[in-house]
C-alpha cells in the first residue's frame, strides 16, 4: 500500500514570497491533515478535512495560510505572503475514520529567509 | 502550555528497557497514541490503545493507561541504538490528533 505522498521534500524562499505544497493521502482515506512542526516542538494542526469539507481550521493564520482538498483527494496548503516564523516542517497525514490512527508523509521542510 | 505533557529527554544503555511518560488532559479522548520520528522523517505511528483498555503488548512495545490519572506510558522492551528517535504521545481531542512536544530517546551502545 503506497503511503502519503507529499512534495516537495524541502523549499526555500524569501520573506514575501508565496508557496504551495501538495499531499496525495492514501487510497480511501477520507480524512486528511495538515500539521505544522517548528524545530523542537511537536505538531501542531493547521487544518483537517473530511472528504473535502473542513472539520477544523481553528489554528490556521487564515490571512496568509490557505487550503483546499479538492473532490475529496489530494490537498494543497498555500502560504502568502511568507513570514520568517513560518519556517518549518510542514507534514500531512492522512487517516479512515476522525478518530482512528493518522499515516503521515515525509513532509516539506520550508525555510523563509 | 501544551495539553499534552511529556518529559523532553531520556538516556537508556542498549539491552535496558525504556519508558516514556506521557500525561493528557481530555479524559473524553477515545485513543491514545504513540509515534516515532527519526531525523528528517515523518512520524510513524507505533501503537495506540483503546480508553477503555488499561494495557496493550505489541512485541517489544507495552502500553500502560491509567485513565484515572490520565497517564500514559510506553515501555520499550530490550532497547536498541535504531530506537534512538523522539516518541510523540498524541490524544483525539474533538475529533483531532493533538500531540505533546516529543521525548527524545538516546541509546548508547
Amino acid at each position: 500500500e503506497a503511503g502519503v505522498a507529499q512534495s516537495p521534500r524541502y523549499k526555500i524562499i524569501e520573506k514575501r514570497q508565496s508557496v504551495a505544497f501538495w499531499c496525495n493521502p492514501i487510497s480511501g482515506h477520507a480524512t486528511l491533515y495538515w500539521y505544522q512542526q517548528i524545530l523542537g516542538q511537536g505538531p501542531k494542526l493547521l487544518i483537517q478535512f473530511q472528504n473535502n469539507g473542513v472539520v477544523d481550521d481553528s489554528q490556521l493564520p487564515k490571512d496568509r495560510f490557505s487550503a483546499e482538498r479538492l473532490k475529496g483527494v489530494d490537498s494543497t496548503l498555500k502560504i502568502q505572503p511568507a513570514k520568517l516564523e513560518d519556517s518549518a516542517v510542514y507534514l500531512c497525514a492522512s487517516s479512515l475514520e476522525n478518530s482512528g490512527g493518522a499515516f503521515f508523509g515525509q513532509g516539506t521542510r520550508l525555510t523563509v529567509v | 502550555g501544551e495539553d499534552v505533557e511529556q518529559s523532553l529527554f531520556l538516556s537508556v544503555r542498549e539491552g535496558d528497557s525504556s519508558v516514556i511518560n506521557c500525561t493528557y488532559t481530555d479524559s473524553s479522548s477515545t485513543y491514545l497514541y504513540w509515534y516515532k520520528q527519526e531525523p528528517g522523517a515523518g512520524l510513524q505511528l507505533l501503537t495506540y490503545i483503546f480508553s477503555n483498555m488499561d494495557m496493550k503488548q505489541d512485541q517489544r512495545l507495552t502500553v500502560l493507561l491509567n485513565k484515572k490519572d490520565k497517564h500514559l506510558s510506553l515501555r520499550i522492551a530490550d532497547t536498541q541504538t535504531g530506537d534512538s528517535a523522539i516518541y510523540f504521545c498524541a490524544e483525539t481531542r474533538y475529533s483531532t490528533l493533538t500531540f505533546g512536544k516529543g521525548t527524545m530517546l538516546l541509546v548508547s551502545p
